[in-house]
């Protein structure tokens, strides 16, 4: 069964502490990963998209890299802003479904 | 431009009572996908619409249903309610529907109360 299982399901970051987000997956193709940040009362703003083992994808803070089998969504030196929820979603290939993972809340204290 | 425009923002109704949320999706969007979010279950798919047809369906009772208009704008609608139908309902759209690689863009959600 196609499965996106993320970790930890919270997480509490001092300013300027450094950290890794992490999402596992179990489907039968990729096709592609997304990555989506979500803010209390509001829908998940895209962020990253990657495709294949390897890949990685930067933007201001966050950097997204690729495996087999994982993902993760690096945080270096966050600020209160990043706090928010991050979504994980595989497009699989065989079914051209995406499943999206539980998502990680993120809280950020200065 | 304009973004996915999801209305009403929130909505209480009571058990029983039906209800009907609107999704209007980027122009030039075809294809529009509903999603439930709840803090136990996360965000679990409903249905996608493309070109006025159901293209994708979730693991949902009859309850829930939707439509899509010649304008690409979609309506969900729920009816006897229960409890356990409160939740944030998402719309998403694409310009090729769930498979797009492009991905989502996500409207503000309907924040649905049923007491």
């Amino acid at each position: 069964e196609d499965q996106v299982t993320q970790s930890p399901e919270a997480l509490r970051l001092q300013e300027g502490e450094s950290s890794s987000l992490n999402c596992s997956y179990t489907v039968s193709g990729l096709r592609g990963l997304f990555w989506y940040r979500q803010d209390p009362g509001k829908g998940p703003e895209f962020l990253f998209t990657l495709y294949s083992a390897g890949e990685e994808k930067e933007k201001e803070r966050l950097k997204a890299t690729l495996t087999k089998k994982e993902s993760f969504l690096h945080i270096t030196a966050p600020k209160p802003e990043d706090s928010a929820t991050y979504l994980c979603a595989v497009l699989t290939s065989n079914t051209g479904k995406l499943i999206f993972g539980q998502g990680t809340t993120l809280q950020v204290k200065p | 431009k304009a973004g996915v425009t999801q209305t009403p923002r929130y909505l209480i109704k009571t058990r029983g009572q039906q209800v009907t949320l609107s999704c209007s999706p980027i122009s030039g969007h075809r294809s529009v996908s509903w999603y439930q979010q709840t803090p136990g279950q996360g965000l679990q798919f409903l249905f996608e619409y493309f070109s006025e047809t159901q293209r994708n369906k979730g693991n949902f009772p009859g309850r829930f249903s939707g439509r899509q208009f010649s304008n690409s704008r979609s309506e969900m609608n729920v009816s006897t309610l229960e409890l356990g139908d409160s939740a944030l309902y998402l719309c998403a759209s694409s310009l090729s529907g769930q498979s797009d690689i492009r991905g989502y863009t996500f409207g503000s959600g309907t924040r649905l109360t049923v007491v």
